[in-house]
This record gives C-alpha cells, structure tokens and sequence, in this order.
C-alpha cells in the first residue's frame, strides 16, 4: 500500500539556517510528489510539484527514487517560512487526480 | 474569486446524528475533493467527483456519501455519526480540464469543523 512518512513532527530552525523537511514514500508504481503548505490561519496551498522541477520561495525538492525520497530544503530560512508543511503523493494508477496521499506533517518553526 | 467556500464553519452534533456539508469550487473548476483531517494528522482522502459522477473513493465506511450538483458545488453527508467522525472537513477543487493529472493544482477551502459529542 502507498504510503508517505514524515518523520519529524517539528522541526524548529534559526533564521538563516538551512532546513530540510523529510519525506519518504512506498509506492509500487511511478509516483507523482508534492509539497502543500499551511501558513497560520491560511488555507492549504501547493507549494511545488517534482514533475516542474521548480523553486518557489527558495524551496526545492529532489524525487530520488531510489532512496523512495522527497525531501524539501531551503537553504536560507526565514521567519516567513513558519508554517505546517504536508508531502503528499498522487496515485497515478487510478483516475482520480484528486486523490492524494499526505503525510502527518512537519511544523517549521523558523526563530529569530 | 472567492476561492473555494465551505459551509457551515463548525458544526457540532451528536453521535449517531447526520450532517451535510457543503462545497462550492472556483468558478469554471469542474472537480471537487473530500478530504477528512483529524487532530495532528494529514488530510485523509474521501472522495472525488469530477463531472457530477465519482472518480474515486477513499477507504471511508457506507455512512460517508457524496454528490455534485450541475453548478458543480458538491455536499458530504455523513450517517450515524460517531465521535470518530471529530476532524475538519476539506474540500478541494481542480479545473479537471488541464487533460493531464499531475497539472492539476488543488485548491483547498478552508474547511468545515466537526465536533461529534
């Protein structure tokens, strides 16, 4: 079964330091990975998608297959980056686009 | 644009009550999602429907159902309540037009609180 797995519930980091969130997945097949963000107060928002190989907001993240990995890093955190970050995973064996698998979250506390 | 809109904002029933919660999705989005958030976990997928007809269904017992309306705005309606059923309710919606599923951005709204007493 799919399955995403964020091993850290918090992760509290100073202003200008790197931070990496983890993020590791079991999926049989080729899977599609995302990063949604939650600001305080805000709603849910996607923040990247592996298949753009973008950045947004200095954020990257790198789909490594082979570690079933999908960690998001930054290598300048700021005080703005606070927030509750989900990975999530498409199932791309079913129709369903909307269907995706999230894992239980990692609050980012980014302190002065 | 609004955004995607949820009603009520909270709600608070008791078990074995019924409840319907309401969505309505960015104008022109033809997909809408249910997702079930309980307390320090992700959000868990429900259902989709895309078009008025479903497109995929979560693990969720019977007592969870769902439709979508010609204006496609969509309602979840949940039976036999039990205190389980405590979570915030997020609903989703996506163009479904971009004819290619990893383009398709969800926008979520910002959710209806459930309290089952």
């Amino acid at each position: 079964a799919q399955r995403v797995t964020q091993p850290e519930k918090l992760l509290s980091v100073f202003k200008g330091a790197p931070v990496e969130l983890k993020c590791n997945y079991s999926y049989s097949g080729s899977p599609e990975l995302f990063w949604y963000v939650q600001y305080s107060r805000q709603r849910l928002q996607l923040l990247l998608r592996h298949i753009s190989r973008e950045s947004i907001k200095g954020f990257t993240a790198d789909l490594n297959k082979g570690e079933t990995s999908f960690h998001l890093k930054k290598p300048f955190a700021q005080e703005e980056d606070s927030a509750m970050y989900y990975c999530a995973l498409k199932d791309t064996a079913t129709d369903s686009w909307g269907k995706l698998q999230f894992g239980a979250g990692t609050q980012v506390v980014v302190t002065p | 644009d609004a955004g995607v809109t949820q009603s009520p904002t909270h709600l608070i029933k008791t078990r074995g009550q019924h409840v319907t919660l309401r969505c309505s999705p960015i104008s022109g989005h033809k997909s809408v999602s249910w997702y079930q958030q309980v307390l320090g976990q992700g959000p868990q997928f429900i259902f989709q429907y895309y078009e008025k007809e479903e497109r995929g269904r979560g693990n969720f017992p019977d007592r969870f159902s769902a439709r979508q309306f010609p204006n496609y705005s969509s309602e979840l309606n949940v039976n036999a309540l039990l205190l389980g059923d405590s979570a915030l309710y997020l609903c989703a919606s996506s163009s479904g037009t971009s004819g290619r599923a990893s383009q398709e951005t969800q926008y979520f709204g910002p959710g209806t609180r459930l309290l089952v007493l």
